[in-house]
This record gives structure tokens, sequence and C-alpha cells, in this order.
């Protein structure tokens, strides 16, 4: 049971435009959300987090929008560049201490010139 | 600034064989974790420690044993290999942290390539 849902494999878009990445979770328990970037042959680095007392939070070009309602939550990139061309996990977690996080499948992102 | 170190970054193993992925931080954290990925899956928990001496199971521990006598090291083991633990394994690790202040992050090797034939 996927508790973690990122439903768009891949994703292109033109450089300068938005890019809006989705993610969708199940598990009502889940109280914190993190979003990673990956590129091949990388380990996964950090990019935004949100907790669920918030519905925003924005760092530069990236902001990440919660609607605990719907138990959706969506990361914008705005303007977008080639270098944001990767695959974008989103991860939640509902424990206290120790962070499990649990991962949505990815989604590629593609930024044309 | 090594963060966390993976080895080795590619494996071939036979069925049957065992080995040990190793991983060391040098960051001081407490918590640490072994990841797996699959081909077009995200990441699944394998185990986490919260400190020295102390493991517990994530998601998918089967076919998997970890111990954790530093603050520093977390190996993981496979002692039969099976075509099914064909992936790419990711080790991290993560401070104890403050919801309301510090932003959660796992910091991430840069991943172990173990292929079973």
């Amino acid at each position: 049971d996927q508790q973690v849902k990122q439903n768009s494999p891949s994703l292109s878009v033109q450089e300068g435009r938005i890019s809006i990445l989705n993610c969708d979770y199940t598990n009502s328990m889940f109280d914190y959300f993190l979003w990673y970037k990956k590129y091949p042959a990388e380990g996964p680095t950090f990019l935004i987090s949100i907790s669920s007392i918030k519905d925003k939070n924005e760092d530069g070009r990236f902001t990440v929008f919660l609607n605990k309602s719907a138990k959706h939550l969506s990361l914008h990139i705005v303007p977008s560049q080639p270098g944001d061309s990767a695959v974008y996990f989103c991860a939640a977690s509902a424990v206290r201490g120790a962070q499990k996080l649990v991962f949505g499948q990815g989604t590629r992102l593609t930024i044309n010139p | 600034n090594a963060g966390v170190t993976q080895t080795p970054k590619f494996r071939i193993l036979k069925i049957g064989q065992s080995m040990t992925l190793q991983c060391t931080q040098d960051m001081n954290h407490n918590y640490m974790y072994w990841y797996r990925q699959d081909p077009g899956m995200g990441l699944k928990l394998i185990y986490y420690s919260v400190g020295a001496g102390i493991t517990d199971k994530g998601e998918v521990p089967n076919g998997y044993n970890v111990s954790r006598s530093t603050t520093e090291d977390f190996p993981l083991r496979l002692e039969l290999a099976a075509p099914s633990q064909t992936s790419v394994y990711f080790c991290a690790s993560s401070t104890t942290w403050d919801r309301g202040r510090d932003t959660g992050e796992l910091f991430f090797g840069e991943g172990s390539r173990l292929t079973v034939l």
C-alpha cells in the first residue's frame, strides 16, 4: 500500500516557466513533509520541508504548499532552470525521534531550453 | 566535509554469497538509516538506528542485518544474497531535531549499487 504517491512519473517544463510537482498521501498521522532532489549516480539531497502546522514554506525559488484536508502537497519551482532537471521525491514522516521517512516514487523533471 | 560515506559504490554478487555494505558519517548524528531504491520506485527503509547499540526494523528488513557499535558506523549485512536484493542502497544520517526549528532532513550517501546474479 503506497502511503505517499507521486502520480506523475515525468514532467517537462520550459526554462523560465513554473514547475509544479504534486504529491498525495493517505496516512493522516503524517505531520512533516520533505522534498528531495536526486541526480543520477548521486544520493538524494534535501530541498525544502514543511510542518503540518503550516500551509506554505518558501525558500528562494522553491515553495512547498500543504493542503491537509486534501492530503496533498506540491512543490513549485519558479523560475525553472536547466540545473533543476532531476528526479524529485516527496517524503513524509509521522514518528517522533528518528525520521523514518516514507518516500513517493519520484517525478523526473526535465527543463527544456 | 565528508558527510556520509558508503563503500563499495558497485558490487556484483552471486546468489548465496554474503557481503557487508559499509557506512560511516562524520557529523556526530544520533540517527542512521539504510534505504533501498528499486528502479522506478521510491526509497524504502530497511533498518534504522537511534544510537550506538540500538537498531530497529524498517519496512523491508528481511534478508538483512545491521549493527551499530559506534556513533559513526552503521554497516548493512546481506547473509544469503538473492536476485530480489539487486538494488541501489543508500545510507543516511540525521540529528536530534526540533520540528519547530530544524529542517528535519536526512543526509544521504552517494549510494551502493548491488547486483545479484
